[in-house]
């Protein structure tokens, strides 16, 4: 099955500053990366997500890459603010007729003021 | 509506108490889950309703049994739990195709379990 690798587990950055998180996964057949953004004590929610097909997605301080041939993606996020402060999940689906996301272990990033 | 609606938000109960969790989507998606968190951990998947069949994590213990009513609704069944199945039990749902995922989950707001 899948596995999926994401570090670091924490991250903190002073605001403004860039926070970059990294993913790897295992199943080259995977075609779909999701990312979510769990705040404390709330469900987690999507806040990009790129298909294989495409090597970068971005949407305003948000963006997403992934280099299929190393299987890793990674997400950026630019201008920090403390409202960007949670606990962030990278995830993969496989495409050979799957319905399961495998996700990461988390990053907790803290955005100092 | 793009809301998956759980109830309880929160349920506490005693090891000997049978409870079921609720949940309920009107987005025409087919395939519907049960996710269990713990703290600080990723969401852990337990069972998915695809197309009317049902897949199993098989290191989910009996004592956790869904039910699909139908395609919008998932309930899951809490019979004997123990204190180490205290958790947020996530409900979620996708379009899909057939059986395969193939976009975005879309997570209720999760039922805070509460095991003594």
């Amino acid at each position: 099955g899948e596995n999926v690798e994401q570090h670091p587990s924490t991250l903190s950055v002073q605001e403004g500053d860039s926070a970059v998180i990294k993913c790897t996964y295992s199943d080259s057949a995977s075609n779909y990366f999701p990312w979510y953004k769990q705040e404390l004590g709330k469900r987690p929610q999507l806040i990009i997500d790129i298909r294989s097909n495409v090597g970068e997605k971005k949407d305003q301080r948000i963006a997403v890459t992934l280099n299929k041939t190393a299987k890793h993606f990674s997400l950026h996020i630019t201008e920090t603010q403390p409202e960007d402060s949670a606990v962030y999940f990278c995830a993969a689906i496989s495409g050979a007729g799957s319905y399961q996301l495998t996700f990461g272990k988390g990053t907790k990033l803290s955005v100092i003021p | 509506d793009t809301e998956v609606t759980q109830t309880p938000k929160h349920l506490v109960m005693g090891m000997t108490n049978k409870k079921s969790l609720k949940c309920e989507q009107h987005m025409g998606h087919r395939a519907m889950y049960w996710y269990k968190q713990k703290a600080k951990k990723p969401p852990e998947l337990m069972f998915v309703y695809s197309y009317e069949k049902l897949s199993i994590n098989e290191s989910v213990p009996s004592r956790f049994s869904p039910e699909c009513p139908n395609s919008s609704l998932l309930n899951l069944h809490l019979h004997a739990l123990q204190p180490e199945d205290s958790a947020l039990y996530l409900c979620a749902s996708s379009q899909g195709v057939r059986r395969v995922n193939t976009g975005e989950l879309f997570f209720g707001e999760g039922s805070r379990l509460t095991v003594l």
